[in-house]
């Protein structure tokens, strides 16, 4: 079946750095990648996607590429904030015969100190 | 626009019970699907209804049941609560029933604690 394997946390940085959270995937069929981001008490945000192989996905200073060749799409950031402390999972969803359903990885905890 | 919403937030019930869970997906969003969240097991699929159809199915026991209305508003349903139902219950609307990279917006959640 689907699945997505993402490094355990949690994951402490000063504020100011680098950020990677690693993120492997294995699919029945061609997936589109995404990461999602959860603050505490709330539901879950889309924080950027890929649809296919070599497509980089970026919003708020976050990026992954999609690499076909390693099943993976890790997130980057280059300067952490304490406004990014959250929880950050990575998931798949099908192009065909999935409909909408996310196969999430198991979440990655940040935690930015000043 | 206004976001998914769910009812209620906060559930507490005890073992036996039945509940029922509550989604109004964003306006004009006609695919909902909904995402059981715990410590233990994470993120996990329960099913998801386009058209007041069910299109996809989790791997849950019969207990847990959904439906979804004209209006796309969605409910879900778990009949005689075990202990290991305690989870955030997520529900998520997207624009269009096609797969892939569809955008899902999530609700808040509502939080069910068994007893």
């Amino acid at each position: 079946g689907d699945s997505v394997t993402q490094m355990e946390g949690p994951v402490t940085l000063s504020e100011e750095a680098f950020l990677t959270i690693n993120c492997t995937y294995t699919a029945t069929g061609y997936p589109s990648l995404f990461w999602y981001v959860q603050y505490p008490g709330e539901g879950l945000q889309l924080l950027l996607k890929a649809t296919k192989a070599d497509d980089k996905g970026s919003n708020k200073g976050f990026e992954a590429t999609y690499r076909k060749e390693t099943t993976s799409f890790h997130l980057e950031k280059g300067s952490v904030q304490v406004s990014d402390s959250a929880v950050y999972f990575c998931a798949l969803s099908l192009l065909t015969g999935g409909g909408n359903k996310l196969t999430f990885g198991t979440g990655t905890q940040l935690k930015v100190e000043l | 626009k206004a976001g998914v919403t769910q009812t209620p937030r906060y559930l507490i019930k005890t073992r036996g019970q039945q509940v029922t869970l509550s989604c109004s997906p964003i306006s004009g969003h006609r695919s909902v699907s909904w995402y059981q969240q715990t410590p233990g097991q994470g993120l996990q699929f329960l099913f998801e209804y386009f058209s007041e159809t069910q299109r996809n199915k989790g791997n849950f026991p019969g207990r847990f049941s959904g439906r979804q209305f004209s209006n796309s508003r969605s409910e879900m349903n778990v009949s005689t609560l075990e202990l290991g139902d305690s989870a955030l219950y997520l529900c998520a609307s997207s624009l269009s029933p096609a797969g892939g990279g569809n955008e899902q917006f999530f609700g808040p959640g509502t939080r069910l604690t068994v007893l």
